[in-house]
């Protein structure tokens, strides 16, 4: 089954403990990318990633760090995570998303941090 | 079920009437616009897109209108059942960039 699979679903951290949000696709796509929800926002853009080894910021980048290392997976980290970054998570990717395609998501990483 | 967002429009209709959601996007540059539903505790479900050249789409009980005059897209949803009640939400793209700009979205309730 074509999916994007994240994990943890739901953490609930300590401030300044560093956590990875895990992100992999098997739909073989070039372009992966995070982004965060809002109570009262759109989803907002965090990173993305064209393809292997090559990503860049989106709106919200400050906080967190990426790695395309594979082309399948794509990690969310939080070197030093604090309250504002509390948010539900959702990773996304497309076959290319600069022709203008379908983005499939994943069911969502629930972060709390206290 | 995990809440997407507590201060959304909201949109109620009786079971069996039609729905009609609607977004104002932002950017005249944009040329692919896409409606996600998104239910409690899930994330985004692909449910119909349709690019500029075009005003109007059809899927499954799903229509999508564009309006590039006022920038608006709706979805019309056809004989609403109890299993639409979500989120909705729209996203825009321009061809050649990476960037997708999201609406808040409305929550459909789909009264029995």
């Amino acid at each position: 089954e074509a999916q994007v699979t994240q994990n943890p679903r739901y953490l609930i951290t300590v401030t300044g403990k560093k956590l990875t949000v895990t992100c992999s696709q098997n739909m073989n796509h070039e372009y992966m990318s995070w982004y965060r929800q809002d109570p009262g926002l759109g989803l907002r853009q965090i990173y993305y990633s064209m393809n292997v080894e090559v990503t860049d910021k989106g709106d919200v980048p400050e906080g967190y760090k990426v790695s395309r290392k594979e082309k399948r997976n794509f990690p969310l980290i939080l070197e030093s995570p604090s309250p504002n970054q509390t948010s539900l998570y959702f990773c996304a990717s497309s076959p290319s998303g600069k022709r203008g395609g379908e983005l499939f998501f994943g069911e969502g990483s629930r972060l709390t941090v206290l | 079920g995990e809440s997407v967002g507590l201060h959304l429009p909201t949109l109620s209709v009786q079971e069996g009437d039609n729905s009609i959601i609607n977004c104002a996007y932002s950017n005249s540059a944009s040329d692919y616009f896409i409606w996600y539903k998104q239910e409690s505790g899930k994330g985004p479900q692909f449910i119909i897109d349709i690019r500029s050249n075009m005003d109007k789409r059809q899927g499954q009980r799903v229509t999508v209108l564009l309006n590039k005059t006022v920038k608006h897209l709706s979805l019309q949803i056809a004989a609403t059942q109890p299993g639409d009640s979500a989120v909705y939400f729209c996203a825009e793209n321009t061809s050649g960039t990476y960037k997708y700009i999201f609406g808040t979205g409305t929550r459909l309730k789909v009264l029995a």
